[in-house]
C-alpha cells in the first residue's frame, strides 16, 4: 500500500530558530513529491521536487529530495510566527491521477 | 479569476439529513478533486474526475456522490448524514492530473459537522 509519512507530527520553536521537517514514501511509480503550507483554510502550494539532489528555495525555505533513500526535507530557517501552520507532503505517482498526503507537521513559532 | 469557490462555508446536519457541497473553478482546469480533512490528519481522497462526464472514486468514497455534467463545477453530495461525515472538506483543480505533473489549487474548504 502506498504511503507517505511525515516527522515529527508537531514542532513548537522561538522565532529566529531553524527547523527541518521530514517526509518519507514508499509508493509505486514515484513521479514527484510535493509541499503545502496549510494555515486557516486552504493548503497552498510550496514547492515540486522531481530529481534527487537538487536544491528548491523560496526565501527562508527550501527543500531537498533523496530518491534513494524515498525522502524529502523541508527547512525553514530564521523562523517568524507567520511560518506557523501545518505543512503537508504529498507524492504523485505515474499513471494515476492522484496525491497521496502525509499527515502533516504542525509547526508554532513563538515570539 | 475567482480560482476554487466551494459553497457553503459551514453547516451543521442532523443525522440522515442531505446535503451538497458545491465546488466551482474557472480555470477551465479538466481535473477536479474532492479531500476530506479530519482533525489532525491529513487529506483524504474522496472522489475525483478528469473531465467532465467522468468520475472516478478515491479512498474514502462511502457515503458520497458526485457528478460532473459540466468542466467547471463538481457538487459532492451526502445522502444520509453521519456523524464519522463531520470534517473539513476540500476540492481542488488541476490542469491535468498528477500524471501531467500539474499543481493541484485547492478551494477554501467546507467545514461539516453532523450532529
Amino acid at each position: 500500500e502506498d504511503k507517505v509519512v511525515q516527522s515529527p507530527l508537531s514542532l513548537v520553536v522561538h522565532e529566529g530558530d531553524t527547523v527541518t521537517l521530514n517526509c518519507s514514501y514508499e509508493v509505486t511509480n514515484f513521479r514527484s513529491l510535493l509541499w503545502y503550507k496549510q494555515e486557516k483554510k486552504a493548503p497552498t502550494f510550496l514547492f515540486m521536487l522531481t530529481s534527487s539532489g537538487i536544491e528548491k528555495k523560496s526565501g527562508r525555505l527550501s527543500s531537498i529530495l533523496d530518491k534513494k533513500e524515498l525522502f524529502s526535507i523541508l527547512n525553514i530557517t530564521a523562523t517568524q510566527t507567520g511560518d506557523s501552520a501545518i505543512y503537508l507532503c504529498a507524492v504523485e505517482c505515474y499513471n494515476t491521477d492522484k496525491l497521496i498526503f502525509g499527515t502533516g507537521t504542525r509547526l508554532q513559532v513563538f515570539p | 479569476n475567482a480560482g476554487v469557490t466551494q459553497t457553503p462555508k459551514f453547516r451543521i446536519l442532523k443525522i440522515g439529513q442531505s446535503m451538497t457541497l458545491q465546488c466551482a473553478q474557472d480555470m477551465n482546469h479538466n481535473y477536479m478533486y474532492w479531500y476530506r480533512q479530519d482533525p489532525g490528519m491529513g487529506l483524504k481522497l474522496i472522489y475525483y474526475s478528469v473531465g467532465a462526464g467522468i468520475t472516478d472514486k478515491g479512498e474514502v468514497p462511502n457515503g458520497y456522490n458526485v457528478s460532473r455534467s459540466t468542466t467547471e463545477d463538481f457538487p459532492l453530495r451526502l445522502e444520509l448524514a453521519a456523524p464519522s461525515q463531520t470534517s473539513v472538506y476540500f476540492c481542488a483543480s488541476s490542469y491535468a492530473g498528477t500524471s501531467g505533473g500539474s499543481e493541484q489549487f485547492f478551494g477554501p474548504g467546507t467545514r461539516l459537522t453532523v450532529l
